[in-house]
């Protein structure tokens, strides 16, 4: 089992519409979750961090944590062509400094 | 906006060259990190260093040596590299070891091609 889990997607959304990325992970005792965008050939851009179980709202995107079932998620609300982008799941391990990165979820919004 | 600047954008080098990659962050952050990514694939992590001290080093190729000049520089030495070291080489920081929040922010990457 992979420490962190994506569906690699593609996963393709009409414009206006929500996107829906989700995210498992392994080890129970992981305190720190993050969503990162990566447009094709450009660097991660962190747009989301969370840390305690619930929703965090920040404009379009949403978090969601459960920690019981070990599951993040991130929601994209009136989905924009330049979302489109591969979104990179990370988890970071407890104590230390190492975070796993998911394989990522590449996401199409067709206008 | 990123604070975590590189150099070069883009590097093409043989086999027999040494080359370095520099990093430099205006965030006051205590950690710094690299990464190799290669395409379609999400970041894996070579060297984080904690206050100026290597504090991982992910059984990376000793082709591969960094250094940590002071806590807003950080660079990596390259050596005898091979074709399939080519990769985008990321570098990111963080604020500092054992922070529950440790939100890392990259660097914009450089491309690197061995020939």
């Amino acid at each position: 089992q992979k420490e962190v889990e994506q569906n690699s997607g593609p996963l393709s959304v009409p414009e206006g519409a929500i996107a829906s990325l989700n995210c498992t992970y392994s080890d129970r005792g992981s305190q720190s979750f993050f969503w990162y965008r990566q447009y094709s050939g450009k660097s991660p851009e962190l747009i989301m961090s969370i840390y305690s179980n619930g929703d965090k709202e920040d404009g379009r995107f949403t978090a969601q944590l459960n920690k019981a079932s070990q599951y993040v998620s991130l929601l994209i609300r009136d989905s924009q062509p330049s979302d489109s982008a591969t979104y990179l799941c990370a988890v970071k391990r407890p104590g230390g400094f190492k975070t796993i990165f998911g394989a990522g979820t590449r996401l199409f919004v067709k206008a | 906006d990123t604070e975590v600047t590189q150099t070069p954008k883009h590097l093409v080098m043989g086999m027999t060259n040494k080359k370095s990659l520099k990093c430099e962050q205006h965030m006051g952050h205590r950690a710094m990190y690299w990464y190799k990514q290669k395409a379609k694939k999400p970041p894996e992590l070579m060297f984080v260093y904690s206050y100026e001290k290597l504090s991982i080093n992910e059984s990376v190729p000793s082709r591969f040596s960094p250094e940590c000049p002071n806590s807003s520089l950080l660079n990596l030495h390259l050596h005898a590299l091979q074709p399939e070291d080519s990769a985008l080489y990321l570098c990111a920081s963080s604020q500092g070891q054992g922070e529950v929040r440790n939100e890392q922010f990259f660097g914009p990457g450089t491309r690197l091609t061995v020939l």
